[in-house]
């Protein structure tokens, strides 16, 4: 079993639709998750990290952090087509300093 | 323009050859790490390093060596590449900071 688990998709949602992509992990003490946009042949680029419990807005996405359940989601509101990617998750896990990802979730905006 | 250089580009490589990926960066990151990426599979980690001098096994480390003399290079070495060796490779340092990754425009390997 992978350290952080996706579901691979792909997701489809209605164009200004909410679009949300879900992962697990198993290291509670990890502290630091990342989600990460990668389109076709392209490099990963960072979107959201969050820290803390709770949600963690900036623009059209949130992310949410739940520790107790050892689940981060990240919402995209207003889903347009040029969010059509794969979605990474990924753990930093503090007991050895490795960054370690999901499979990744792949989204599809269909206009 | 600082960043992540990776080198080659692409790569055809018959089955037993040796092959050394180059990483360089210039953003003065302590830590780097190497990536493989699959069909499915997403990034998997191979080695990585949080200092200059210091190396770590990451999740598929068999068939792979790394070293971290400086603090801006991470060369990855195939010593003797294999087919299931095949997949885009990609490198990316840290500032320790936040946390987050910031990748080269990897590097496509095929081993025939």
């Amino acid at each position: 079993q992978k350290e952080v688990e996706q579901n691979s998709g792909p997701l489809s949602v209605p164009e200004g639709a909410i679009a949300s992509l879900n992962c697990t992990y198993s290291d509670r003490g990890s502290q630091s998750f990342f989600w990460y946009r990668q389109y076709s042949g392209k490099s990963p680029e960072l979107i959201m990290f969050i820290y803390s419990n709770g949600d963690k807005e900036d623009g059209r996405f949130t992310a949410q952090l739940n520790k107790a359940s050892q689940y981060v989601s990240l919402l995209i509101r207003d889903s347009q087509p040029s969010d059509s990617a794969t979605y990474l998750c990924a753990m930093h896990m503090n007991r050895d300093d490795k960054i370690i990802f999901g499979k990744g979730t792949r989204l599809h905006i269909l206009p | 323009i600082a960043g992540i250089t990776q080198a080659p580009t692409s790569q055809i490589l018959a089955a037993g050859r040796r092959m050394t990926l180059r990483c360089t960066q210039d953003m003065r990151h302590n830590a780097m790490y190497w990536y493989r990426q699959d069909l499915g599979l997403g990034l998997r980690l191979i080695h990585y390093s949080n200092t200059a001098g210091t190396t770590g096994k990451g999740e598929v480390p068999d068939g792979y060596s790394v070293s971290r003399a400086n603090t801006d290079d991470f060369p990855l070495t195939l010593a003797s590449a294999v087919p299931s060796q095949t997949s885009v490779y990609f490198c990316a340092s840290s500032d320790g900071i936040t946390g987050e990754l910031f990748f080269g425009e990897g590097s496509r390997l095929t081993v025939l």
